[in-house]
């Protein structure tokens, strides 16, 4: 969906390196999510922001931390890169209480 | 949260109609049938949702039986870039938090749709 962006696509990194990737919307949606998905894992939540002020862990937020600079933007960071954190990354965004997401292309992150 | 049974793979030939089918037999009520589908290494992408009524949007038709058991997914006619994983989901209405049973979408397994020409 191209109302959601998320940059880089494609990131390969090394091991203990800090990554930030970044996720802006233009749906104006209150709430934003970032999740991670494996092969045949599906998809798991890190981390969601139902606005501004607000930050909540997901299932899996141990070596991520994330920040919403605004309500249109929502970066997600990897302190210290390591390689079981390789996955492609999805940002998502919804209006109010929906379960009705709208989701990035996606990046591509390879931790070497 | 109610589980889904969905079939691992189908065939459509292109111009006609798919018709996914999900199990969702434990299904209480509140809570809501959800069809999402992901083309290839692509984000994710929303189709439709309902309760109990059948829906009907753009992108396709939702059929809920009257027990709520099962629902049928309708992709009226099927294009080459209808070919995708689509995930049933049974979620009560509205993203409240994560934990216990207001926890986020979980995409299971799909069906992996291929449409041919």
């Amino acid at each position: 969906d191209a109302d959601v962006t998320q940059t880089p696509r494609n990131r390969i990194t090394k091991t203990g390196k800090r990554i930030m990737l970044e996720c802006s919307q233009t749906k104006g949606h209150d709430r934003m999510y970032w999740y991670r998905q494996d092969p045949g894992l599906g998809l798991r939540l890190i981390y969601y922001s139902f606005d501004v002020k607000d930050i909540n862990k997901g299932e899996i937020s141990d070596g991520y931390s994330v920040s919403r600079q605004a309500q249109a933007k929502f970066s997600l960071s990897l302190e210290s890169a390591i390689p079981n954190q390789t996955a492609l990354y999805f940002c998502a965004t919804s209006r109010g209480s929906g379960l009705e997401q709208y989701f990035g292309p996606g990046t591509r992150l390879t931790v070497t | 949260d109610a589980k889904t049974t969905q079939p691992p793979s189908m065939d459509c030939a292109e111009g006609r109609a798919a018709n996914l089918p999900c199990n969702h037999s434990t299904i209480s009520g509140n809570e809501y049938v959800y069809w999402y589908r992901q083309i290839h290494s692509q984000g994710p992408q929303y189709i439709i949702h309902g309760l109990k009524n059948n829906e009907t949007n753009e992108m396709a038709s939702l059929i809920i039986t009257e027990d709520r058991k099962s629902s049928t997914l309708i992709l009226p006619h099927a294009t080459l870039r209808d070919t995708a994983v689509y995930y049933c989901i049974v979620r009560v209405g509205g993203f409240a938090g994560y934990g216990g049973s207001q926890g986020n979408l979980i995409f299971g397994k799909g069906t992996k749709l291929s449409v041919k020409p």
